[in-house]
């Protein structure tokens, strides 16, 4: 069945620090990948997608390119600010059944100035 | 152009009681997703719904759990006697079409508290 393993949290980062948050998945077919972020108490927000192999992902500064090969769509962040601390999480939807998403357990990221 | 809406956002039941989980998609979206997020853990799927039908029930508990979505209104979760494991947050999201490709769009989520 399908899976994603994203890298266990928390993370703390200072401000302007490099973010790498790392994700890999197992499915059947071709999967879309996702990643969400979740602010606390709120529900999820789409911050990037990429639906076939080789796209690449963007969205405010965060990007992940998908890679067939390593099966991962790492999401990263050149410099981080305080108002992206959140809860960020990789899904998959594949072309199985009803295209539900599959979701990672999330990982909590704490920027602190 | 709303977002998807749930309602309520907290729901405090005791054990044995009805909990009733409402979500409307945004406009245009006929397709429903629910999925369940216990504390400390990522979301799991619980059922696809179109207008009238359900699609796939496959994360479903197969007890007390049960999901709607008619013709007019919202979508329905309905979870039948309660127990403290119910606890969670509930989350619906829409999509406009079916296809791995299509963005689920997220509502807020219902947090549910069994006593």
């Amino acid at each position: 069945g399908n899976s994603v393993t994203q890298m266990e949290g928390p993370v703390t980062l200072s401000e302007e620090a490099f973010l790498t948050i790392n994700c890999t998945y197992t499915a059947t077919g071709y999967p879309s990948l996702f990643w969400y972020v979740q602010y606390p108490g709120e529900g999820l927000q789409l911050l990037l997608k990429a639906t076939k192999a080789d796209d690449k992902g963007s969205n405010k500064g965060f990007e992940a390119t998908y890679r067939k090969e390593t099966t991962s769509f790492h999401l990263e962040k050149g410099s981080v600010q305080v108002s992206d601390s959140a809860v960020y999480f990789c899904a998959l939807s594949s072309g199985a059944g009803s295209y539900q998403l599959t979701f990672g357990k999330g990982t909590k990221l704490s920027v602190i100035p | 152009n709303a977002g998807v809406m749930q309602n309520p956002r907290h729901l405090v039941r005791r054990r044995g009681q009805e909990a009733r989980l409402r979500c409307s998609p945004m406009k245009g979206h006929s397709h429903v997703y629910w999925y369940r997020q216990l504390p400390e853990e990522g979301l799991k799927f619980m059922v696809y719904l179109q207008k009238e039908n359900i699609i796939d029930e496959s994360g479903m508990p197969k007890e007390r759990f049960s999901a709607e979505f008619p013709k007019e209104g919202p979508s329905i979760l309905r979870i039948q006697q309660v127990v403290r494991g119910d606890s969670a947050a509930y989350f619906c999201a829409s999509t406009p079409g079916q296809g791995n490709t299509d963005t689920q769009y997220f509502g807020p989520g219902t947090r549910l508290t069994v006593l």
